[in-house]
Formats: structure tokens, sequence, C-alpha cells
């Protein structure tokens, strides 16, 4: 697609559910990344795939995270018996390169804010 | 460890006034610095890079690897720069993005 695409937009869940975010990058874009942003907080990098593999997911908070993406297109957060700590906006990137520099950025997602309730 | 230390929360401004919001970092190598900004119910974007050197909307940044600082400057701010701006730092390899905790510009008219 044109744009990183992020859904359910919003969601609110109750304590100790599972919840499922997905993610799905601009086409082409083999690194794909998950952060986290809490209320007033910066963003807190979760894990990142390089294709569909996971060279680094050491910013997964806990076991009850996992994260898996299918080749190089749409990738699930999972969140399970959620917590209110988990309230956030969870954000994914993917990484392109940036036209006219040569180098790299991210394009963001509009995000998923996650109330836990 | 890699670290981004941007120590205002918040800065607020009059219009035409100048503008510089603080970034620092902890990085052991060459790191790639980066400012992104977020506009009011808008996506989170990539404003620029020190490697590119450029100026992005009036504003730079210049890396200080002496003072291992990253600081985005604009000479007159306007009205419509106001929004939340993160420093971000990638390491060698570039796989993997930190971010300050941002700081939010307010320019007054």
């Amino acid at each position: 697609g044109a744009g990183v695409s992020q859904s359910p937009s919003n969601k609110v869940t109750e304590k100790g559910k599972d919840v499922e975010l997905r993610c799905d990058p601009i086409s082409g874009h083999t690194a794909l990344y998950w952060y986290r942003q809490r209320l007033g907080q910066g963003l807190e990098f979760l894990i990142y795939f390089q294709g569909n593999s996971a060279p680094d997911k050491s910013g997964l908070p806990s076991d009850r995270f996992s994260a898996e993406r299918t080749g190089e297109s749409v990738s699930t957060l999972t969140i399970q018996r959620t917590q209110q700590e988990d309230s956030a906006v969870y954000l994914c990137a993917s990484r392109n390169i940036v036209p006219g520099t040569g180098g790299y950025g991210y394009t963001f997602g509009s995000g998923t804010r996650l109330t836990v309730v | 460890a890699q670290r981004v230390t941007q120590p205002e929360k918040l800065l607020s401004v009059f219009k035409g006034a100048p503008v510089e919001l603080k970034c620092n970092y902890s990085y052991s190598g060459s790191p790639e610095l980066f400012w992104y900004v977020q506009y009011s119910r808008q996506r989170l974007q990539l404003l620029l890079r020190h490697i590119s050197r450029e100026s992005i909307k009036g504003f730079t940044a210049d890396l200080n690897k002496g003072e291992t600082s990253f600081h985005l400057k604009k000479p007159f701010a306007q009205e419509e720069d106001s929004a939340m701006y993160y420093c971000a730092l990638s390491g060698q390899g570039g796989f993997k993005t930190i971010f300050g905790a941002g700081t939010r510009l307010f320019v007054k008219a």
C-alpha cells in the first residue's frame, strides 16, 4: 500500500483478555518495527523484523508479548492476559530509503491506541 | 548503552523568535541521528537526518560529536511549527532506532 496501515485504530479491552494488533507495512519494505508509546513518554522499542525473522526482540516487556510476520507483509503483535500497564499507543513503522538522500528513515503508521480497563 | 535525552518536555516561544530543541545522546560508536516530528492529529514523520546536512522547513541540526549533541534549530519560529519533536539515534547497521522522550514546541502568536 501507499503507507503503513494499522488496525484497529482504537481498542478497549478488559484486563486479562488477549489482543491482536495488526500492521500492514509499505509494500516492498523488508524491515518492520513495533514501538510502544505510553502517555507522556517517548517511543519504546519492542521488536523489529527483517523479512519474517526477528533479529532483535529485546524490547518485548514480558512473555505475554509476542509478534510474528508473514513473509515481507503483515505483522501481528499479540498481548496475552492484558494488564492495565499495557495501555499505550502501539506504533508500527517500516524502513525506507529517503528520496534524495540515499539514506533511510522510518514511515510510521497512525498507531493503535490500546486501553485496558 | 544507547540513550537519547531531550531535557525539555515543553518549549514555548513567540512567533519570529529563534528556537532550539536540545538533544544529547550516548553511543559508543558512530551513530546516525534523526529528528522526527508529529503535528497535531498526524502521524510521526521524519524531519531530517544528520547525514544529509539538509534544512527542512527552515530547521537545521548539527551533530556535535564532542558534546554528543544534535540540537534542532530554527532562526524564526512559525505558528505551524507547533508540534511534538523527537530526537532519534540509530547505531551502526541502522536496524534499531531509539527515541528520546520528545519535546512539545508551542509557538505563540
